[in-house]
């Protein structure tokens, strides 16, 4: 099984600052890798696919890099709406995995 | 529009069985893989299990192999997964999801649903 890291487990942040949290992958799983948003009593949503493809509706200010093991989200600017835990998944190898989340706080 | 709701998730018994459905529409089911995804109370995601396009191919999470069962019925649009041998440990939120890519077993998920709760208890 591939095991995702991700760090850190909680970022305590302001409005407008640039943040970026990390996934680390136990093997690498090439560019298979997405980034999914969740707010609180809400199921999941899709950011980001293929390490750096934002998905339909993501917001410019969010942008995904890496491959192999080490991936990255960044979002330029915070604003309120994104306050929410993140999660990365990867989709090359069974079973899918997820890591265990980064919140994003105020 | 692309919609995907789960039904089927209540309280049951250790030991209990109990048979969630999803129902999609807004997209040509038969296109695509679906899965399972599930939530703990306060936990992150875990992958459950997963259906190719035609249910010809599932996939399982270890801890589920043997007592779930996954299965499509694509002229009624609609996933299911069969849950027997409950534990409590298979308290969660039960999510249907989309695999992102058409015909494709593996991706991301994309959309998913708003999920129906199962708590096992005694």
């Amino acid at each position: 099984e591939v095991v995702m890291t991700q760090s850190p487990a909680t970022l305590s942040l302001s409005p407008g600052e640039r943040v970026t949290l990390s996934c680390r992958a136990s093997q690498s799983v090439s560019s298979n890798l997405a980034w999914s948003q969740q707010k609180p009593g809400q199921a999941p949503r899709l950011l980001i696919h293929s390490a750096s493809i934002r998905a339909t509706g993501t917001p410019a200010r969010f942008s995904g890099s890496g491959s192999g093991t080490e991936f990255t989200l960044t979002i330029s600017s915070l604003q309120s709406e994104d306050f929410a835990v993140y999660y990365c998944q990867q989709y090359d190898n069974w079973p899918l995995t997820f890591g265990q989340g980064t919140k994003v706080e105020i | 529009e692309v919609q995907l709701v789960e039904s089927g998730g209540g309280v049951v018994r250790p030991g209990g069985s109990l048979r969630l459905s999803c129902a999609a529409s807004g997209f040509t089911f038969d296109d695509y893989a679906m899965s399972w995804v599930r939530q703990a109370p306060g936990k992150g995601l875990e992958w459950v299990s997963g259906i190719n396009w035609n249910g010809g191919i599932t996939y399982y999470e270890d801890s589920v192999k043997g007592r779930f069962i996954i299965s499509r019925d694509n002229a009624k649009n609609s996933l299911y997964l069969q849950m027997n041998s409950l534990t409590v440990e298979d308290t969660a939120l039960y999510y249907c999801a989309r695999i992102g890519v058409v015909v494709a077993a593996k991706g991301w998920f994309d959309p998913w649903g708003q999920g129906t709760l199962v708590t096992v208890s005694s």
